[in-house]
């Protein structure tokens, strides 16, 4: 399967919101309540920020928010702070117990 | 704490085989899907494989590139997960993370992570 498409980057400045696109298809995104969202900053391991689609886990700032329609899922950050300075992935499950990572976004805090 | 730890990267030649551990501690193993994940030197996340718990069945799922040359296990009496790499290529040269992938309640999200081991493949 290929992976779901996301920005190459993005960003924005101090206090502003921006947002994070994962399209997919029909058997993967669109198919299941099982999009989740990472934060990988350099050298880092991934942290989970979403999952479920839209659910937030304990610990992760209400900045982040997520949701979906069709096969696009999206991933806002609101209140933009230089500390959301890294990269973003979504990952959706496809079915047949496997999983598909986007390629990844780059968000710069300008 | 809740804690994954990562062992037993390294350089390797193409064709030769790894097995990569990963400890778990301050959850109940056990009952834990668990998931590797691999990272290319400057590229994305890419999901490799998964295994259910030993109430779940214990049974495992790989992407297509590692299908049939890499294998994941668990020894839940040592809290620990292991892959298997068979007949390396270069393209396997990787950080590889270790996470927790559900339970019986359903898949996912990889909630925990651990800091990940680096596997070199190259002659």
């Amino acid at each position: 399967q290929s992976a779901p498409t996301q920005p190459a980057s993005v960003s924005g400045s101090p206090g502003q919101s921006i947002t994070i696109s994962c399209t997919g298809t029909s058997s993967d995104v669109g198919s299941h309540n099982l999009v989740s969202w990472y934060q990988q900053h350099p050298g880092k391991a991934p942290k989970l920020m979403i999952y479920e689609d839209i659910k937030r886990p304990s610990g992760v700032s209400n900045r982040f928010s997520g949701s979906k329609s069709g096969n696009t899922a999206s991933l806002t950050i609101s209140g933009l702070q230089a500390e959301d300075e890294a990269d973003y992935y979504c990952c959706s499950y496809a079915g047949s117990n496997t999983w598909v990572f986007g390629g990844g976004t780059k968000l710069t805090v300008l | 704490e809740v804690q994954l730890v990562e062992s037993g990267g390294g350089l390797v030649k193409p064709g030769g085989s790894l097995r990569l551990s990963c400890a778990a501690s301050g959850f109940t193993f056990s009952n834990a899907w668990m998931s590797w994940v691999r990272q290319a030197p400057g590229k994305g996340l890419e999901w490799v494989g998964r295994i259910k718990s030993k109430t779940d069945g214990g049974t495992t799922e790989y992407t297509a590139p590692v299908k049939g040359r890499f294998s994941i296990s668990r020894d839940d009496s040592k809290n620990t997960l292991y892959l298997q790499m068979n007949s390396l290529k270069t393209e396997d040269t990787a950080v590889y993370y270790c996470t927790t992938d559900g339970s019986s309640t359903g898949p996912g999200p990889f909630d925990i992570w651990g800091q990940g081991t680096m596997v070199t493949v190259s002659s």
